[in-house]
């Protein structure tokens, strides 16, 4: 089965700085790779995903993340983050093999933008 | 993507009683999930629901306390029964959606807002 690692609980950035989140998975065979973020109060949106092809991923909100499979690392990166940014962010993995029928999400890293 | 509504979106309840939690999809779709998020903590899933067919539940979760109904394709329910304090948690219903979708619960994800339960 598959599993994600988020090594950050918290992470606090300067507005206008950049920004990289980790994230490591385990899985035996090609993931599905994902990225949420969860505003205060609000549910989880989509900011980008790896399933094949291109191993860096734009996403919205300027978010865009590398599939680096010899470190079994999807990092989240911003190159200038803004106030609005600071939530909570999950990474999530899926699996490509029918044996494994789930999304498994990480513990979370919550984001502080410091003015 | 999907647009997901649910209801209520927070509440308060004593222990002992349930809660019966809505999830309304704005399309047709084959799967819908149940996840917890306790404070401060990830998702857990809960159970898997197609509709038809009862609910596939997630170990440590049971049909006793969890109940699901899936009516139709754009609707279903999870309701917490018997509360704690412990049951204290977001709920949230998600959908799996997109094109090419694999429908097999390890796609792309939509969520809802999610139901803030507290439990006294």
């Amino acid at each position: 089965a598959q599993s994600v690692t988020q090594p950050d609980i918290h992470i606090t950035v300067s507005e206008g700085a950049s920004l990289e989140l980790r994230c490591n998975y385990s899985y035996g065979a090609t993931p599905y790779l994902f990225w949420y973020v969860q505003s205060p109060g609000q549910g989880l949106q989509l900011l980008l995903k790896y399933f094949s092809g291109d191993t860096l991923v734009q996403g919205i909100k300027g978010f865009e993340a590398e599939f680096k499979r010899s470190q079994s690392s999807f990092n989240l990166r911003k190159p200038s983050v803004h106030w609005s940014d600071a939530a909570e962010y999950f990474c999530a993995v899926g699996a490509a093999s029918n044996r494994d029928d789930k999304i498994i999400f990480g513990k979370g890293t919550r984001l502080h933008i410091l003015p | 993507s999907a647009v997901i509504s649910q209801k209520p979106s927070r509440d308060i309840c004593q222990r002992g009683t349930s809660l019966t939690i809505q999830c309304q999809v704005d399309s047709q779709v084959t799967m819908m999930f149940w996840y917890r998020q306790q404070p401060g903590q990830s998702l857990t899933l809960i159970a898997t629901a197609n509709q038809g067919s009862e609910a596939t539940y997630e170990s440590g979760f049971v049909i006793d306390k969890f109940p699901i109904s899936r009516p139709n394709l754009t609707f279903s329910t999870l309701t917490v029964s018997n509360m704690s304090p412990e049951d204290s948690s977001i709920y949230l219903c998600s959908v799996e959606g997109g094109a090419g979708a694999n429908r097999k619960g390890t796609d792309t994800q939509y969520f809802g807002p999610g139901t803030r339960l507290t439990v006294l």
